[in-house]
C-alpha cells in the first residue's frame, strides 16, 4: 500500500535560517510526489511536484525538493525562511486506485522565528 | 475565476441534523474528491467520482453520502450529523493527466 510519512508535526526555524521538512514515501510503483502549503484558516496550494521527470523540482516562494529514490524520500527545503512561510506543510503521494487520489502525510507546522 | 467552489464556508449543526455541501467546478474536470482534515492525521479521502453518475467510497465514508448526478457537482451528505463529523471539509478536481484543484473548504462543527 502507499503511504507519505512527514518527520517532525512541527518545525521551528528562525527567520533567515535553512528550511528543511521532511518527507518519506512508500509507492511499488513510480510515485508522482507533491507538496502543498496550508495557510491558517485557508485552502491547500501546490508549492510543488515531482512527475518522474527531473529530480530536483523548483516550486513557488523559493521553496525545492529533491527526489530520492534509494532513501524513498521527497525532502521540502528553503535556503533562507521568511516571516511569511509560517504554515502547515502537506506531503502528498498519487494513489494508483481510488481514482488516483492524493494520500496525505499528517503535515508539518512550521513557525518562524523573528 | 475558474476552479473549485465549495458551499457554505462555516456550518454549525446541532447533532442528529442533515445537511449538503456542495462543491462545483468549471473546469470540466471527471474526477473529483471530497476529503475531511482533522488536527494530526492529514488529510483523508471521503468519497470520490470518477465521471458523472459514478461515486466510490474512499477511506473513512461512514455516515457520509455523496452524488454527482452533474459532471460539475459533486454533493457530500450528512444524513444526521455526529460531533465526530466536526472537521473542515475540502473538495478537489482534477482532469485526466493533470494535476489537482482544490477548493477553499467547508468549516463544519457540530454540537
Amino acid at each position: 500500500a502507499q503511504s507519505v510519512t512527514q518527520l517532525g508535526s512541527h518545525v521551528s526555524v528562525s527567520e533567515g535560517a535553512l528550511v528543511l521538512l521532511r518527507c518519506n514515501y512508500s509507492s511499488s510503483v513510480p510515485p508522482y510526489l507533491f507538496w502543498y502549503v496550508q495557510y491558517p484558516n485557508q485552502g491547500l496550494q501546490l508549492l510543488l511536484k515531482y512527475t518522474s521527470a527531473a529530480t530536483l523540482v523548483k516550486g513557488i516562494n523559493g521553496f525545492e525538493a529533491e527526489f530520492k529514490k534509494s532513501e524513498t524520500s521527497f525532502h521540502l527545503t528553503k535556503p533562507s525562511a521568511h516571516m511569511s512561510d509560517a504554515a502547515e506543510y502537506f506531503c502528498a503521494v498519487r494513489g494508483y486506485n481510488q481514482g488516483g487520489k492524493l494520500i496525505f502525510g499528517q503535515g508539518t507546522e512550521l513557525s518562524v522565528k523573528p | 475565476n475558474a476552479g473549485v467552489t465549495q458551499t457554505p464556508k462555516f456550518r454549525v449543526l446541532k447533532t442528529g441534523q442533515s445537511m449538503t455541501l456542495l462543491c462545483a467546478q468549471d473546469m470540466n474536470h471527471e474526477y473529483m474528491y471530497w476529503y475531511r482534515q482533522d488536527p494530526g492525521m492529514g488529510l483523508r479521502l471521503i468519497h470520490y467520482s470518477v465521471g458523472e453518475g459514478t461515486t466510490a467510497k474512499g477511506e473513512v465514508p461512514d455516515g457520509y453520502n455523496v452524488s454527482r448526478l452533474k459532471k460539475q457537482n459533486f454533493l457530500l451528505g450528512l444524513e444526521s450529523a455526529a460531533p465526530s463529523q466536526t472537521s473542515v471539509y475540502f473538495c478537489a478536481s482534477r482532469r485526466q493527466g493533470y494535476g489537482y484543484t482544490f477548493g477553499s473548504g467547508t468549516r463544519l462543527t457540530v454540537v
